[in-house]
Formats: structure tokens, sequence, C-alpha cells
């Protein structure tokens, strides 16, 4: 069965410095990966997905997403944080079963960057 | 880009009311919407997927008799919340399949439902 762990619940970070947060998957066959934000009283918003093709996935507002099959992670990143990117993050994989192309999120991260 | 509207943002109602949440993609034709429940520091919990012109698929746990769902037509799906109470209250978010595996959903941004 697929699955996605993202193993922190809270990342913190200065302004500025870079952030990392991470994600594992677990799939039968190719993963579809994908990374979404989420701000208070909000939907969620697509960052990236990767597919298929180059590991290093370049997505909205200035993150990127590295996918690493031999580790099966699929960390998020960016170079220099901003305090407006402190939110709530969601890693997610599409289910291969069935046709309805479902996702399976992660328990989700919330990053604070403080100023 | 593609939009998906859902409305209302916000609902406070009596308990044993039923509740309608519309779920509209604005720029393309969606044959596949989701509905998803959220509680406060959790992550999404799929509670159904809606097909347009037929029934939805419930998952495991899901009352289909408590939590309608209508998708009658490409742009809009339809959750009702039948009979709500307290336990009812949570933050709702659907989501619209632009109808290829490689491609996002998009979501709405949610329905705030209190149940007093």
């Amino acid at each position: 069965a697929q699955s996605v762990a993202q193993p922190e619940d809270q990342v913190n970070v200065a302004e500025g410095n870079p952030l990392t947060v991470k994600c594992t998957y677990s799939v039968s066959g190719n993963p579809y990966l994908f990374w979404y934000v989420q701000y208070p009283n909000r939907g969620l918003q697509f960052l990236l997905k990767y597919i298929t093709g180059d590991n290093l996935v370049k997505g909205s507002y200035g993150f990127e997403a590295e996918f690493n099959k031999s580790q099966t992670s699929f960390h998020l990143k960016k170079p220099s944080a901003l305090v407006s990117d402190s939110a709530l993050y969601f890693c997610a994989v599409r289910d291969v079963g069935g046709s309805s192309y479902k996702l399976i999120f992660g328990s989700g991260t919330r990053l604070l960057v403080r100023p | 880009g593609a939009v998906v509207s859902q409305h209302p943002s916000w609902v406070i109602c009596k308990s044993g009311t039923s509740v309608k949440i519309e779920c509209r993609s604005l720029d393309f034709q969606a044959t596949t919407m989701f509905w998803y429940r959220q509680f406060p520091k959790q992550s999404l919990m799929l509670m159904a997927t809606s097909n347009e012109g037929s029934k939805a698929t419930y998952e495991q746990g899901v009352e289909k008799d408590k939590f309608l769902i209508n998708h009658a037509s490409l742009t809009l799906s339809t959750l009702t919340v039948t009979s709500a109470h307290p336990e009812d209250s949570s933050f709702y978010i659907c989501s619209a399949n632009p109808g290829q595996g490689d491609q996002p959903q998009h979501f709405g941004d949610g329905t705030r439902l209190s149940i007093l």
C-alpha cells in the first residue's frame, strides 16, 4: 500500500536561512509526488510535483524538492526562508490503485520562520 | 491557473440542521472531485470520491447517509451534512482533478462548519 511519512511535526528556522521539510514515501511502481502548502483556514495550494525527469524539481514561491529514489525521499527545500513561508506543509503521493487519482497525504509539517 | 470555488466559507447552525456545501471547478471540467475533512492541527482525511453522473465512493468508516454527495455536472459537486450534530463540526475541503494523473488536484478554500 502507498504511504507518505513526514517525520517532523514542526520545523523552526530563522528568516534568511535555508529550510528543509522532510518527506519519505512508500509506493509500488513509479511515484507521483506532490507538495502542498496550507495557510490558516484555507485550502491547500499546490507547490510542485515530481512525475519523471530531473530529480530536482522547482516550484512556486522559490521552493524546490529533490527526488531521491534510493532513499525514497522527496524533501522540500528553499534556499532562504521568509516569515511569510510559515504555514502547514503536506507531502502527498498519488494512489496508483484505481482510476480516481486520489492522493495519500502525509501528516503535515508546520513550518515556523522567525524574524 | 485552475480555480476551485467552495461555498460557503463558514457555517454556524443549530444541531439537527442539514448543511449543503458546494464545490465548483471554475475553469475546467472535473469528472472526479474529492471531499476531505480536517481536524485541528491534523492532516486531511479523505471522506469520499465524487464521480460525475454516478454514485460517490466513500472511504471506510464514512457514513453514506450522513454525508450525501451529489456530482450532477462536470463543474459542481455538493456535500450535504444531514442532521448535523456538534461532532460533525470540522473543516471540510474539496478538491477537483483536472482529469490526468500527473496533474495536481486543485483545492477549494474549505468550509468551517460549527454545529451548536
